[in-house]
């Protein structure tokens, strides 16, 4: 069974632009969670999405959105980048949320 | 305030010996992860907690849950030198925002 996939694995951005980042969850699997991990900050819980429908929310600025797909595909997007938004992105995927999570490889992201 | 506290931050322990990590949490919660974090990679969830008193074992590791006394353990026995990691707790907690709060992870360093 194939893992959970994240692209781009790495990334390169310059204050004030965009950047979407993708999640495929481990097919069957529903549940889509997201993950900011920081030196400073460490690991932060972003969101997480059941069947199309965000579910929990993390305390993160409006510049910070996603979506799930019918095919539970996820996209995170983050707006008018800052330095601090400098990060790897973890994605994890689950059948049901109350269940054991498989993690992605992550995308690093670097602004500048 | 909503907090995560992970003892010790840094340990490091002989092959073959026994050690707990703890974790402490501040507000009610009825849900508490494991996770592995192996240097430069993604995150492993180990063990998923769902009640009081919930116990679970894999290999070397075993994990607690008191949500009582808010304190989850995770013991190591015999360690040997590939539980060499990062280890996370996160907790599920019920309010609006940040519905998934991180420890600042356990920095295990296992010598032979």
């Amino acid at each position: 069974k194939a893992g959970v996939t994240q692209t781009p694995r790495y990334l390169i951005k310059t204050r004030g632009q965009q950047v979407t980042l993708s999640c495929s969850p481990i097919s069957g699997h529903r549940s889509v969670s997201w993950y900011q991990q920081t030196p400073g900050q460490g690991l932060q819980f972003l969101f997480e999405y059941f069947s199309e429908t965000q579910r929990n929310k993390g305390n993160f600025p409006g510049r910070f959105s996603g979506r799930q797909f019918s095919n539970s595909r996820s996209e995170m997007n983050v707006s008018t980048l800052e330095l601090g938004d400098s990060a790897l992105y973890l994605c994890a995927s689950s059948f049901l949320s109350t269940e054991t999570q498989y993690f992605g490889p992550g995308t690093r992201l670097l602004v500048l | 305030e909503l907090k995560v506290e992970q003892n010790p931050l840094f340990l490091s322990m002989q092959e073959g010996k026994n050690y707990t990590i703890y974790c402490n949490y501040s507000t009610t919660s009825d849900r508490l992860y494991w996770y592995r974090q192996d240097p430069g990679k993604s995150l492993e969830s180990l063990f998923v907690l769902l009640s009081n008193g919930a116990v679970k074992q894999e290999g070397r590791l075993m994990a607690s849950l008191d949500t009582k006394a808010r304190l989850s353990t995770l013991h190591i026995t015999a360690a040997v030198h590939d539980l060499s990691a990062t280890y996370f707790c996160a907790v599920d907690m019920k309010t609006s925002y940040d519905k998934v709060i991180f420890g600042p992870g356990t920095s295990l360093s296992v010598i032979p």
